[in-house]
């Protein structure tokens, strides 16, 4: 089965840079979140969007925005990097409703050097 | 500040074992969830139990609910070497979006 497609899978990028995550949902799922999780730490929640709108938005910086498209894939923009953005970036896609769960992606390991 | 508190934080048990790991939170929610994360991982969803339910069971797996002490356990039974991980609780509050907020983690050390 189709899982949560995220790329690029690592990322290395030095400080003030921009960079761009991306990630394709499961189909049919209406909902994808982003987390971000630094070493060590549990995911913090960043921001989520329902059928291409946002719908919530977390501890996410001025300098991140994020989109989801029309083909329901999204992409979470960082810029002026710093080195504290060094972190593993997850996104998650559900059914709003569904009570199943969120189905993770393999996450995307920015290091800012 | 963090929804969910862990405990304990790290747990080392032999194998064949049974693991029990708490969670509390503060706010009233929807349903509690259940991850896995292997070390630089994926979180793996493992079981979700709704704020109507006590208990539930999947395979090894048993989870409790305790809406009026706002606690979680889970519970893995004969643990396996491959069950080393961490698990985290993740609570989807009533007044959100089903947004999850994580607790700090267990992590879990089966030895063989």
């Amino acid at each position: 089965a189709a899982g949560v497609i995220q790329s690029p899978r690592h990322l290395i990028k030095e400080k003030r840079e921009t960079a761009t995550l991306k990630c394709y949902p499961i189909p049919r799922h209406d909902t994808v979140y982003w987390y971000q999780q630094g070493p060590g730490q549990d995911p913090q929640f960043l921001i989520s969007f329902y059928e291409k709108m946002q719908s919530d938005k977390g501890s996410i910086p001025d300098r991140f925005s994020a989109q989801q498209f029309s083909d329901y894939h999204s992409e979470l923009n960082m810029s002026s990097l710093e080195l504290g953005d060094s972190a593993l970036y997850f996104c998650a896609s559900s059914l709003l409703g569904g009570g199943y769960g969120y189905t993770f992606g393999s996450g995307t390991r920015l290091t800012v050097v | 500040s963090q929804q969910g508190e862990e405990d304990p934080q790290a747990l080392s048990i032999q194998e064949g074992e049974n693991a029990t790991m708490n969670c509390s939170y503060k706010t009233s929610i929807n349903n509690l969830q259940w991850y896995r994360q292997n070390s630089g991982r994926g979180l793996v969803h493992l079981i979700l139990i709704r704020s109507n339910e006590r208990e539930k069971h999947s395979g090894r797996l048993r989870v409790t609910l305790d809406t009026s002490k706002k606690s979680s356990s889970l519970l893995i039974t004969a643990s396996r070497a491959a069950d080393t991980a961490s698990y985290f609780c993740a609570t989807a509050e009533v007044s959100g979006n089903e947004k999850l907020t994580f607790g700090t983690g267990t992590r879990l050390t089966i030895i063989p």
